[in-house]
């Protein structure tokens, strides 16, 4: 049974580094029937797409965020990264790790979600 | 950017009625929307893939329809655990923006 789990830190100071990191496990994420991706709510708000990794290590990202942030893999750790930099208190968020389904090559739906992680953007 | 409004925000019911919640495109999107599943606390759940698929282990008093920009989710006898926050997504181009939500709450 496949498992996402964020860790990372949940305080981060503005403008600094947030940095979080999704273990796969029950399943390896350098499969090529997939993409692994972030997604974020603020509280009590609605849920956006960050951007997604495949296991080669190419990258798809939303363009609100583009400019600041970085997903990285690690197929021997099973494990994908975010990293979001020059933060605010707007980035104050829910960060889900979640499994990108692809059919025919193209995105489909995020199947397996983690539990989440919430990251509070403070001094 | 494609932009998915969904209504009503709030949909009050009794359980045993039927749920209609709406998720309207300002583009087409073919056959690219899902559906989620979210309750207090946790992560957001599959529900519905390819506009009418169910996922694993959804029962199938829920629903998917529709084409173009226009999408449903109909759930047909409401249970207990039904009552929750559902957002749709769209796939068909990137950013894979998400609904807004439709709280569906006991009457």
């Amino acid at each position: 049974q496949l498992q996402l789990q964020e860790s990372g830190p949940g305080l981060v100071k503005p403008s600094e580094t947030l940095s979080l990191t999704c273990t796969v496990s029950g399943g390896s994420i350098s499969s090529s029937n997939f993409y692994w991706g972030w997604i974020r709510q603020p509280p009590g708000k609605g849920l956006e797409w960050i951007g997604n990794i495949y296991y080669s290590g190419n990258t798809l990202y939303n363009p609100s965020l583009e400019s600041r942030v970085t997903i990285s893999v690690d197929t021997s750790k099973n494990q994908f990264s975010l990293k979001l930099n020059s933060v605010t208190a707007a980035d104050t968020a829910i960060y889900y790790c979640a499994r990108h389904v692809l059919r025919g090559g193209l995105p489909d739906e995020f199947d397996q979600w983690g539990q989440g992680s919430l990251v509070t953007v403070s001094s | 950017e494609i932009v998915l409004t969904q209504s009503p925000g709030t949909l009050s019911l009794s359980p045993g009625e039927r749920a209609t919640l709406s998720c309207r495109a300002s583009q087409s999107l073919s056959d690219s929307l899902a559906w989620y599943q979210q309750k207090p606390g946790q992560a957001p759940r599959l529900f519905i893939y390819g506009v009418s698929r169910r996922a694993t282990g959804i029962p199938d008093r829920f629903s998917g329809s529709g084409s173009g920009t226009d999408f449903t989710l109909t759930i047909s006898r409401l249970e207990p655990e039904d009552f929750a926050v559902y957002f749709c997504q769209q796939f068909r181009i990137s950013p894979f923006t998400f609904g807004q939500g439709t709280k569906l709450e006991i009457k």
